[in-house]
Formats: structure tokens, sequence, C-alpha cells
């Protein structure tokens, strides 16, 4: 089993819904990242968090550290915000682990 | 504009063949990383180094080298030994991860086909 799970592993939306994907993790964690992949490839990060919720834009990551279970929201979605997320955990200093990714597509 | 920068985007070698997949940074980041993407699976780190002079394996060095001479560099050299080298590979930086704020900035990747 994984250490990071994220559902769905694909999600299709008409521009306008709001989305929300979700990432559960089994290990005790001091911070979780979410990140976008863009189709080109390269990667950005969305958001930090260790704890509550954080807001940028349209998008909304919370988390629940006691259920190890991490949401990132996208209101009023856009076809610009089709890419994969990624959602990533950290241990103290150690290195990060990578979920395999939610592809989401919006359709105009 | 600060950034991490790799080349090419597209690399092609015959099997058997070492390449070095480069990657600089401008950030003045003193940690940089190597992962290794493949379809289905969440990113695994090859090599990591957190100084100049100084780098540790990750998770599947096998197959892999690296060097770290400039804080600004750290080619990857995909060497014969890697059994299964095409996949697409990125670059990332950060401050070094003495706490919790080490947001990494990535590359915009290498996808290394190998014939």
């Amino acid at each position: 089993k994984n250490e990071v799970e994220q559902s769905p592993q694909n999600l299709t939306a008409q521009e306008g819904e709001f989305i929300t994907i979700n990432c559960s993790y089994s290990v005790g964690i001091s911070a979780l990242h979410w990140l976008q992949q863009h189709p080109g490839g390269g990667i950005v990060s969305l958001f930090m968090l260790s704890s509550g919720k954080k807001k940028h834009g349209r998008l909304i990551a919370t988390i629940n550290i006691q259920e190890k279970h991490s949401s990132l929201h996208i209101t009023a979605s856009h076809p610009r915000d089709s890419a994969v997320y990624i959602c990533a955990v950290k241990r103290g200093t150690d290195k990060l682990i990578f979920g395999t990714g939610t592809r989401l597509q919006v359709f105009p | 504009d600060g950034g991490i920068t790799q080349s090419p985007k597209y690399l092609f070698r015959k099997e058997g063949q070492n390449v070095t997949l480069s990657c600089e940074q401008n950030l003045n980041h003193d940690a940089m990383y190597w992962y290794r993407q493949d379809p289905g699976q969440g990113l695994r780190l090859i090599y990591y180094s957190q100084i100049v002079n100084d780098f540790q394996k990750g998770d599947i060095a096998e197959g892999y080298s690296v060097s770290r001479e400039k804080k600004e560099s750290f080619p990857l050299t995909v060497t014969s030994a890697q059994k299964n080298p095409t996949a697409f590979y990125l670059c990332a930086s950060s401050i070094p991860p003495t706490g919790t704020t080490d947001t990494q900035y990535f590359g915009p990747g290498t996808r290394l086909t190998v014939l």
C-alpha cells in the first residue's frame, strides 16, 4: 500500500464546477504539499500545509492531521485548471513522498 | 528571472550509451534533487545534494550518478547499468530542509527515450 493515496485518479468536470481532490497518508508528517503538473511536464508548488486551511485565488487546501487527510478544492473551475495535481508529504526533515497524482480535465 | 533550467527537453539515446542530463539553478538554493517520473507512479527520488561537493542516494540510485561541483549545477548521468532508463526526469531545488518550510522548485523536466 502506498504511503500517500490520492483520489480520484482521473476527474472530468464542466467549466464552473466545484472540484475536490483528496489525499490520504499513513505516516506522521511535518508538512503536506500540493503541486500542479502542467501538460508539458513542469511542476509548480501550490500550497504547503502543516495545519488548517490555505487559500490562493480559486484554490483552497485543507488538512486534518488527526485523520491524516487533505483536500484540494477548486472553485469555479476553468479549462486552464486542467493538469495533474500531486500530493506530497514530508516526515520531519526527511525526503518528500509523492502520491501518483489526480488528472483533472475541465471542459468548456 | 530566477528559476531552474533543464536541457534538453527531449533526449534520445541508443541502448548501452551513457547520457548526462543538465540541471542549473540561479535561486541560490543549497539543496538540489533529481526525480524520475513513470506513468502511474509518484515521483521517485534518485539522488539529492544538500551542499556543494556532497550528495546522497535516494530510493532508486542504481544505474545513475551525479556530481555537485558548483552550487548552481547538479548534472545527472544515466549509465548503461540502468535497466529501464526511459522516463521523465525532473530536477528540483530548495533551501536546505532544516525545517518544514522547504518548498521545492522544479525544472521543466527532460524526457529521455532510450531506443
